[in-house]
């Protein structure tokens, strides 16, 4: 039974397409986040919620908008897709922020073409 | 200079050896430490969780925390074909929800 499930895996699009990436938990964990891991394997903060509350936005462009209608799920959002946005997206969770251990989900390949 | 270094490798070892992975970090504030395993296209998967300075062990794994050095170790023993992957460190200080990861060291296990 997997714990952080993330749909679709790939994704192949054209540029300044509009397009969604959705994520969920089944670990009962109160705080979200989206990773994005580029070529070089860095993975780097984009957002935190908590309790479906954003906390951290972490001076991603405005055309990611990501949403959480409840504290299970958390959906990532992009407009207008650009070369540069080609990488692998990660969500994860936690229990309760960052004093505990965060759980990944298997990824998202975005490919902006 | 990145908050958290680490040597991207790749390290290649023999089955059998002793692997030792490292973390150096800038930040005096992190007090949970982790170590991730990532194989090819998969999502990085929790092997050890450290809260503040000392050792924690998990059958062959082992970490180790030493704040006032601010670095930290991850020991494989009897390394396996099988743990050829990416390792990432990551860490995390109170009250900012978010981890800070390493770049990841490249392992390979040669059978």
């Amino acid at each position: 039974d997997t714990a952080v499930s993330q749909t679709p895996k790939y994704l192949v699009t054209q540029m300044g397409n509009d397009k969604s990436i959705k994520c969920e938990q089944n670990l009962g964990h109160d705080t979200m986040y989206w990773y994005k891991q580029d070529s070089k394997k860095f993975l780097k903060i984009m957002f935190s919620y908590n309790n479906k509350e954003l906390i951290i936005n972490e001076t991603v462009p405005n055309r990611f908008s990501p949403k959480s209608p409840d504290k299970a799920h958390l959906n990532l959002h992009i407009n207008s897709l650009e070369l540069g946005d080609s990488a692998v997206y990660f969500c994860a969770s936690s229990l309760f922020g960052q004093d505990t251990e965060a759980f990944f989900g298997q990824g998202t390949r975005l490919t902006v073409v | 200079q990145k908050e958290v270094e680490q040597d991207p490798g790749p390290l290649s070892v023999p089955e059998g050896a002793i692997v030792s992975l490292n973390c150096t970090y800038s930040n005096s504030a992190f007090q949970y430490f982790m170590w991730y395993r990532q194989y090819s296209r998969k999502g990085p998967e929790l092997l050890m969780y450290t809260y503040s300075s000392g050792n924690k062990e998990d059958g062959r794994f082992t970490a180790q925390v030493d704040k006032s050095s601010k670095y930290i170790s991850l020991f494989i023993r009897d390394s396996q074909p099988s743990d050829s992957a990416t390792y990432l460190c990551a860490m995390s200080a109170g009250g900012t929800y978010k981890y800070i990861f390493g770049t990841g060291t490249r392992l390979k296990v040669l059978a």
